[in-house]
């Protein structure tokens, strides 16, 4: 079991908007604005798509973007295109002992 | 261009021994802190622990510590990830990340190696 909790799929149309949940508690996503997420397309590695909660790195459209309320952390895609199809990751500092956490994963199929 | 290159896929015998690794380019390799993620077939991304190539200082996730081992040379730019028993259950693709945060607390990881397969098979 993962220790952030993320929904195992998601879905929209092109164009449409996609919101992603990732939910953590008070000694991670909820103690530090440390949230990223990555995208990991098929037999490709994770690649960054948000750090720090909602910086963008360069190269990544504004069509990502993401935001925290308490222990949850979101990612927002944006006008899906059908090269948004992947799986996307969450994770976040959780502190000296575990250090870094992964959420579990959620498929995003673009119909 | 920074790059994070992984040595190539393995195929072990349960209780042998194994070194991979991860060299890096484009930026200067010892002042960055980097991790190592495991991915089990069809499954999640499990952070194994980091290392900091300037001075090898270590910080390892308690589900990993004690089965693997984190080094790096420095002058050649590589990081390793080695098991000196393997297992079954240690068969997963193995990537190599570098960490990207002013402080721990802003944790991410930018860029990710290729990815390393281990397979592990009597």
């Amino acid at each position: 079991q993962s220790a952030l909790t993320q929904p195992p799929s998601a879905s929209g149309s092109p164009g449409q908007s996609v919101t992603i949940s990732c939910t953590g508690t008070s000694s991670d996503v909820g103690a530090y604005n440390s949230v990223s997420w990555y995208q990991q397309r098929p037999g490709k590695a994770p690649k960054v798509v948000i750090y720090e909660v909602n910086e963008r790195p360069s190269g990544v459209p504004d069509r990502f973007s993401g935001s925290k309320s308490g222990n949850t952390a979101s990612l927002t895609v944006s006008g899906l295109q059908a090269e948004d199809e992947a799986d996307y990751y969450c994770s976040s500092y959780a502190g000296s002992t575990n250090f870094v956490v992964f959420g579990g994963g959620t498929k995003l199929t673009v119909l | 261009e920074v790059q994070l290159v992984q040595s190539g896929a393995e195929v072990k015998k349960p209780g042998e021994s194994l070194k991979i690794s991860c060299e890096g380019s484009g930026y200067s390799f010892f002042g960055y802190w980097i991790g190592w993620v495991r991915q089990m077939p069809g499954k999640g991304l499990e952070w194994m622990g980091i290392i900091y190539p300037d001075d090898s200082r270590t910080i390892y996730s308690p589900s990993f510590q004690g089965q693997v081992t984190l080094s790096a040379d420095k002058s050649i730019s590589t990081a390793y990830l080695q098991w000196s028993s393997l297992k079954a259950s240690d068969s997963a693709m193995y990537y190599c990340a570098r960490f990207r945060g002013a402080t721990f607390r802003q944790t991410w990881f930018d860029p990710w190696g290729q990815g390393t397969l281990v397979t592990v098979s009597s």
